[in-house]
């Protein structure tokens, strides 16, 4: 089992319709969590941190954490084009010193 | 101002061959790491240097080799390469290795080709 699993892609979905990303985690220890983007050719770049359950908005942005369930997601509501990109979703134990990231999710928006 | 640098941004190099890739970041970071990229997009941590200190060997083959001159250095070389090492190889920085800090900052990447 992976440490950290993201849901298979590539995922397609209508420019204004909401992206819904899912990561699941198997360390129960972890207490960070991150989503990043990546677009192709480019490096990762931070899009949300999250460290207590519930929900975290940013602007068009919502990531849920849930620890009992070791799920964390992302939502993008309204996707744009410039959405589309992979992203990652990185997890991280206390103490550790390091994030374990995702397969990621290669998320299209098609205008 | 890059906040953290990379170079060269492309290598191609021939089997066998050894070659050094740079690393600086300009954040104040204490920490820094390096990542492999492998064609697939998955992202592994290599190694993690906190204020010049070696805290992360993820069972790389010890033909990598890192070294921190500083703390806002952390190069990697890389000897009698492989086919298998050509992937993109990344540099971050984090503000501390410690819970709730570990926001990572990624520099641009360096693309090795082994041929």
């Amino acid at each position: 089992q992976k440490e950290v699993e993201q849901n298979s892609g590539p995922l397609s979905v209508p420019e204004g319709a909401i992206a819904s990303l899912n990561c699941t985690y198997s360390d129960r220890g972890s207490q960070s969590f991150f989503w990043y983007r990546q677009y192709s050719g480019k490096s990762p770049e931070l899009i949300m941190s999250i460290y207590s359950n519930g929900d975290k908005e940013d602007g068009r942005f919502t990531a849920q954490l849930n620890k009992a369930s070791q799920y964390v997601s992302l939502l993008i509501r309204d996707s744009q084009p410039s959405d589309s990109a992979t992203y990652l979703c990185a997890v991280m134990r206390t103490n550790a010193g390091k994030s374990t990231f995702g397969d990621g999710t290669t998320l299209t928006v098609k205008p | 101002d890059t906040a953290v640098s990379q170079t060269p941004k492309y290598l191609v190099t021939q089997m066998g061959n050894d070659k050094s890739i740079k690393c600086e970041q300009n954040l104040g970071h204490d920490t820094m790491y390096w990542y492999k990229q492998d064609s697939k997009k998955f992202l592994k941590i290599m190694f993690s240097y906190n204020n010049k200190e070696l805290i992360i060997n993820e069972t790389v083959p010890n033909r990598f080799s890192p070294k921190s001159p500083d703390k806002a250095h952390l190069n990697l070389h890389i000897n009698s390469l492989e086919l298998g090492d050509s992937a993109v190889y990344f540099c971050a920085s984090s503000l501390t290795r410690v819970e709730y800090t570990d926001t990572q900052y990624f520099g641009p990447g360096t693309r090795l080709t082994v041929l």
